[in-house]
């Protein structure tokens, strides 16, 4: 299972782009990267998904170089509401386990008025 | 996105009992699922993978015989604390997969139970 390393935390403002880097040198030919938002006392909430390049919903977009030894959650204009734990999951989607992902420390992101 | 359920999402239970928590896949079948627990201002830490019809795996350091888990159907976990103790008060947190996806398979997890052990 590849290992995580993202920033312990971060501070921005409303309605600013905030950019979550996690760094997965050693990602494997089948890993996909997963990223997810939890708030005190809830469970994970899925946040976006991707294998390579650039991946884009609505309500973020995830960047991922071509060697995808690192990706970039991109929030675009935060808010007070996006106050939360961000983690960086990487595994092979498609295999029987999967799932069994080890969770770094996130990246705690805290929006200020 | 799926759903995944669980509950009780908290419980309160006297040292010494045991308490069973249940997570469902609302709209989608689950072959496997997933037990984490967290501490406060931890990380999610995996506790065992659950898979129907089968004994779960559990991860180094869990007690199998503590942390009962039974996956009878394709939308249905159990995990059942056996014997509890305060140091067991703790948030546990199931996750399924979902084959749906479009770009993927993708994990979601329930909103977690609250276990607070007298």
């Amino acid at each position: 299972l590849a290992k995580t390393t993202q920033p312990i935390s971060m501070d921005s403002y409303e309605g600013q782009e905030v950019n979550i880097t996690c760094s997965h040198n050693n990602i494997a030919t089948n890993d996909y990267i997963t990223w997810y938002q939890q708030f005190p006392s809830q469970g994970p909430r899925f946040i976006i998904q991707g294998y390579k390049t650039k991946v884009t919903n609505e309500v973020a977009s995830l960047f991922i170089p071509a060697d995808r030894k690192s990706s970039t959650l991109s929030l675009p204009r935060v808010s007070l509401s996006d106050t939360a734990v961000y983690y960086c999951l990487v595994g092979d989607l498609f295999r029987a386990n999967a799932g069994k992902s080890t969770f770094g420390d996130g990246t705690t992101l805290t929006v200020k008025p | 996105g799926a759903v995944v359920s669980q509950h009780p999402s908290w419980v309160i239970c006297k040292s010494g009992t045991s308490v069973k928590i249940e997570c469902r896949s609302l709209d989608f079948q689950a072959t496997t699922m997933f037990w984490y627990r967290q501490f406060p201002k931890q990380s999610l830490m995996l506790m065992a993978t659950s898979n129907e019809g089968s004994k779960a795996t559990y991860e180094q350091g869990v007690e199998k015989d503590k942390f009962l888990i039974n996956h009878a159907s394709l939308t249905l976990s159990t995990l059942t604390v056996t014997s509890a103790h305060p140091e067991d008060s703790s948030f546990y947190i199931c996750s399924a997969r979902d084959l749906r996806g479009q770009g993927g398979p993708e994990q979601f997890f329930g909103p977690g139970t609250r276990l607070t052990v007298l």
